[in-house]
């Protein structure tokens, strides 16, 4: 299948360990921000959001963080799973419709 | 229930060939997102459409990418005289409303021009 974020900085957990992953966005006036988990051969999956209103936000296993102030964004992922080891995008939404994405961070989860 | 789908998932074209890629979004999704992903990056904004009406087209790269929404429910996007740089996975995604409301993604088209 396809192969997603080549070469992209990647974070390596063991199974079991909490894991952060970080973005820096780029557009001071985005008021919604998203984390998606991407599998090989496969489209961005929704994780979880926030607006920009709030500066913590918690699912199942995962919290996202916003600091507006340096416009940084994280995503805390407890009790990393093998399942879990994906390639991760945030995206920002700056009064438009459309969305802005980054980067991405590879994940991969050791046993 | 059914998420976004889109057809054909792979597509092989030789340079010149036009090509039309499909997307359906989830039943009732007024807005649909038309998404560009080279290898290794993360997705591009191409267009997007609410209902029928094409609200904005300023990610498309040039005058051979083209999207329709005739009937405010399926799109479809079609490249003319298609060239090796549109080689890419094209991803359709789909919201509920518009304005921030949750995008969902399909799993994208991966075409290959030759």
């Amino acid at each position: 299948g396809e192969s997603v974020g080549l070469h992209l900085p990647t974070l390596s957990v063991q199974e079991g360990d909490n894991s952060i992953i970080n973005c820096a966005y780029s557009n001071s006036a985005s008021d919604y921000f998203i984390w998606y988990k991407q599998e090989s051969g496969k489209g961005p999956q929704f994780i979880i959001d926030i607006r920009s209103n709030m500066d913590k936000r918690q699912g199942q296993r995962v919290t996202v963080l916003l600091n507006k102030t340096v416009k940084h964004l994280s995503l805390q992922i407890a009790a990393t799973q093998p399942g879990d080891s994906a390639v991760y995008f945030c995206a920002e939404s700056p009064h438009t419709d459309k969305l802005i994405f980054g980067t991405g961070t590879r994940l991969q989860v050791f046993p | 229930g059914a998420g976004v789908s889109q057809s054909p998932r792979y597509k092989v074209a030789k340079r010149g060939q036009d090509v039309a890629l499909r997307c359906d979004p989830i039943s009732g999704h007024v807005s649909l997102f038309w998404y560009q992903q080279a290898l290794g990056q993360g997705p591009e904004f191409l267009t997007y459409f609410q209902n029928e009406a094409q609200l904005d087209k300023s990610g498309l790269p040039s005058d051979r990418f083209f999207a329709e929404r005739p009937e405010g429910s399926v799109s479809t996007l079609k490249i003319q005289r298609t060239q090796q740089e549109d080689s890419a996975v094209y991803l359709c995604a789909s919201s509920l409303g518009g304005g921030g409301d949750t995008q969902y993604f399909g799993p994208g088209t991966r075409l290959t021009v030759l």
